[in-house]
C-alpha cells in the first residue's frame, strides 16, 4: 500500500541494546523526520532529512543515529538503548513547498526500554 | 518561555457547541501554522493549515490567525463526539524545514 509505513509497531528491549526503528514512505517525498511523543512534551523532532544523504539534527538527537541512503527509507538507531527512550516515535515525511507544509505520520513505533 | 504554548486541557464541549482551541507561539518571523488531530493511540494528521492573517473555514472548521498578536485558534462548530481528541498545534518559522509543535489540548466532546 502506497503511504508511511513504520516498523516495528512494538518493541520491548533492554538498557544497553542497539535498537533500529524502520520507516519507509512511497511518495518519494523529500523530506522525512523522526519525533518522539512523550507525555508533557508533545512531539519533539530528534532528526530529519532533506535529501538522500542529508540528514540534520533536530530538538533531542543526543543517543539516535539517522541515515538515509534511499529517499524512501529513513531508519532511526538507538545505540545503546536507555529507558529514558521509552517512548512512541513518529516518522513523518513531507514534499515541502516553501511556504506550505504537510506532514504525513506514519502509525508509530511503541519502544519500552527496560 | 516554550515556543508554541497550547492549553493542556482537558477541553469539555457538549455536543453541537463550538469548541475554541488556542496556540501561542513566539517566534514573530513564523509564517506558516497549522492544526493536526491526534485520536488516542493514533498518528497525528493535518486538518487545517493557515498563513495569513484571518480566518480560513473548512467545513466545520474554522482556523483563525493574529500574526500581530501571535495566536493561532482552531473554532470546532456543531462538535461531535468524534471530535474527541489531542489537538496539536505546529507553526513553521520563515525559511525553516523543521515544524514546531505545542504539547497539544485534549477536547472531549459530552453526548
Amino acid at each position: 500500500d502506497a503511504g508511511i509505513t513504520q516498523s516495528p509497531r512494538y518493541k520491548i528491549t533492554e538498557t544497553g541494546r542497539q535498537v533500529t526503528l524502520m520507516c519507509h514512505q512511497t511518495w518519494s517525498h523529500s523530506y522525512m523526520f523522526w519525533y518522539r511523543q512523550d507525555l508533557g512534551h508533545g512531539l519533539r523532532l530528534i532528526y530529519y532529512s532533506a535529501a538522500a544523504d542529508i540528514t540534520d539534527k533536530g530538538e533531542v538527537p543526543d543517543g539516535y543515529v539517522v541515515s538515509r541512503s534511499k529517499t524512501e527509507n529513513f531508519p532511526l538507531t538507538l545505540e545503546s538503548a536507555t529507558r529514558s527512550q521509552t517512548s512512541v516515535y513518529f516518522c513523518a515525511s513531507s514534499d515541502q513547498g516553501f511556504w506550505t507544509e504537510t506532514q504525513y505520520f506514519g502509525p508509530g513505533t511503541r519502544l519500552l526500554v527496560l | 518561555q516554550k515556543e508554541v504554548e497550547q492549553n493542556s486541557g482537558p477541553l469539555s464541549v457538549p455536543e453541537g457547541a463550538i469548541a475554541s482551541l488556542n496556540c501561542t507561539y513566539s517566534d514573530r518571523g513564523s509564517q506558516s501554522f497549522f492544526w493536526y488531530r491526534q485520536y488516542s493511540g493514533k498518528s497525528p494528521e493535518l486538518i487545517m493549515s493557515i498563513y495569513s492573517n484571518g480566518d480560513k473555514e473548512d467545513g466545520r472548521f474554522t482556523a483563525q490567525l493574529n500574526k500581530a498578536s501571535q495566536y493561532v485558534s482552531l473554532l470546532i462548530r456543531d462538535s461531535q463526539p468524534s471530535d474527541s481528541a489531542t489537538y496539536l498545534c505546529a507553526v513553521k518559522g520563515r525559511g525553516n524545514e523543521k515544524l514546531t509543535f505545542g504539547t497539544g489540548t485534549r477536547l472531549t466532546i459530552i453526548p
